[in-house]
This record gives C-alpha cells, structure tokens and sequence, in this order.
C-alpha cells in the first residue's frame, strides 16, 4: 500500500495567517492527490482533487500544489470557519490510502 | 443533491458480522459516474478504504480485509450494504458510506453522516 505522511499533524494559526500543510506519498502518485476538511462530528468534505483542483463551492483561498510524491494545501488567510482537520489522500490506485490528518486550532 | 445514509446495529459482538446499510437519495445506484464506497475512520485516525461496488455489481476491497468484507447493492431499494465479518476490537470506528466520483481523478465527492459501530462483548 502507499503510504501517505502529514505533517504537521497540529498547527495553531490566527485569522488571517497564510498556512501550509505538507503531505508526502511513499511512491510517485502523479498528481493523484485529493484534499478533504474534516470538522468534529462530521464526514470529511472534498475540498481540493488532482492536487490543485478546487472542488465547486470551495473558496478560493485554498489551493493546491505538487505532484510525484510532495504536494502542499495552502490557505492564503484563515477564516474562523477554517478550523478543522485536513487529510491528504491518494486516489492513484487502490487501496486507496490518507494521511493521519493535520489538525488547525486556534493560537 | 444526493443524500446517503447509514443504518445498522451500533453495538457488534467480537467474532460476530458487522452490517451496515447506505440509503441513498436523490441519485440511482445504477449511475455509471460513481462508485459506492465504504470508508472508516477509527478514533483520532486516517480515513481508511474499506471498498467499493459499481453499479455491474463489480467491486473491490481492501486487501488488509479481503476475505472479511462483502459489499452489495440493492437496486430495488436505492441502497449498498457492508457485511464484516469475524470483527474485534480492532473494527471499532466511525463507519462511512460515500460517493466515489468515477473519472480518471477520482474522489469523494458525497459522504453519509457516519454511524459509529463499537465491537465489544
């Protein structure tokens, strides 16, 4: 199985801060590379495919970045609303495998 | 917009079979754009592929719980269903059912809200 790896698996940030997470897979996976937000008590919600694909809906500050086996979600100014856990998942080829998750809390 | 809900028993006895069922609404199981997925996430854990079925009734599971898991469709009834099998403790998670967008940059476009399923005597 591919191997997906986080980091950092938590990150405090204020409103407005531009933030990055890091996510790394264990072999190339092109750019295979799908982004979900995950709020408490709730199902993850696709936020970014193909690695730099906005999904409908989502806003703009979000983007996506890499191929081959680094890629990067950047939030160009947290918003409130941002707070949450993002995963990382690769869709390159079954099973399908996520990364443990980055958790963005509140400074 | 489609809807999907899970239903079963919360509580499973170690050895015993885990079932759960996905609703689904406002879309057809027999569409040829999604796959059918199950997904679980244990407590402060990754999200982990269980498997998925198309609507030819194809399916595919993760090796690490093939031989434990089935995965069905009912077309009658607009719903897909997951049977585990000879569950432990190790199968305690919240247990998803999703919608997988079928293209060459597949995703998860839809989720079920999750139900949580404790394996414990």
């Amino acid at each position: 199985d591919i191997q997906m790896t986080q980091s950092p698996s938590s990150l405090y940030a204020a409103v407005g801060d531009r933030v990055t997470i890091t996510c790394r897979a264990s072999q190339s996976i092109s750019n295979y590379l799908n982004w979900y937000q995950q709020k408490p008590g709730k199902a993850p919600k696709i936020l970014m495919y193909a690695a730099f694909s906005l999904q409908r809906g989502v806003p703009s500050r979000f983007s996506g970045s890499g191929s081959g086996t680094d890629f990067t979600l950047t939030i160009s100014s947290l918003q409130p609303e941002d707070f949450a856990t993002y995963f990382c998942q690769q869709s390159y080829v079954i099973p399908y495998t996520s990364g443990q998750g980055t958790k963005l809390e509140i400074k | 917009q489609v809807q999907l809900q899970e239903s079963g028993p919360r509580l499973v006895k170690p050895s015993q079979t885990l079932s759960l069922t996905c609703s689904v609404s406002h879309d057809s199981v027999t569409t040829t754009a999604y796959y059918w997925t199950w997904i679980r996430q244990s407590a402060g854990k990754g999200l982990e592929w269980i498997g998925r079925i198309y609507t030819t009734g194809s399916t595919n599971y993760s090796p690490s719980l093939r031989g434990r898991v089935t995965i069905s469709v009912d077309t009658s009834k607009n719903q897909f269903s997951l049977n585990l099998s000879s569950v432990t403790a190790a199968d305690t998670a919240m247990y998803y059912c999703a919608r997988e967008f079928r293209s060459g940059y597949s995703y998860f476009a839809d989720w079920g809200q999750g139900t949580l399923v404790t394996v414990s005597s």
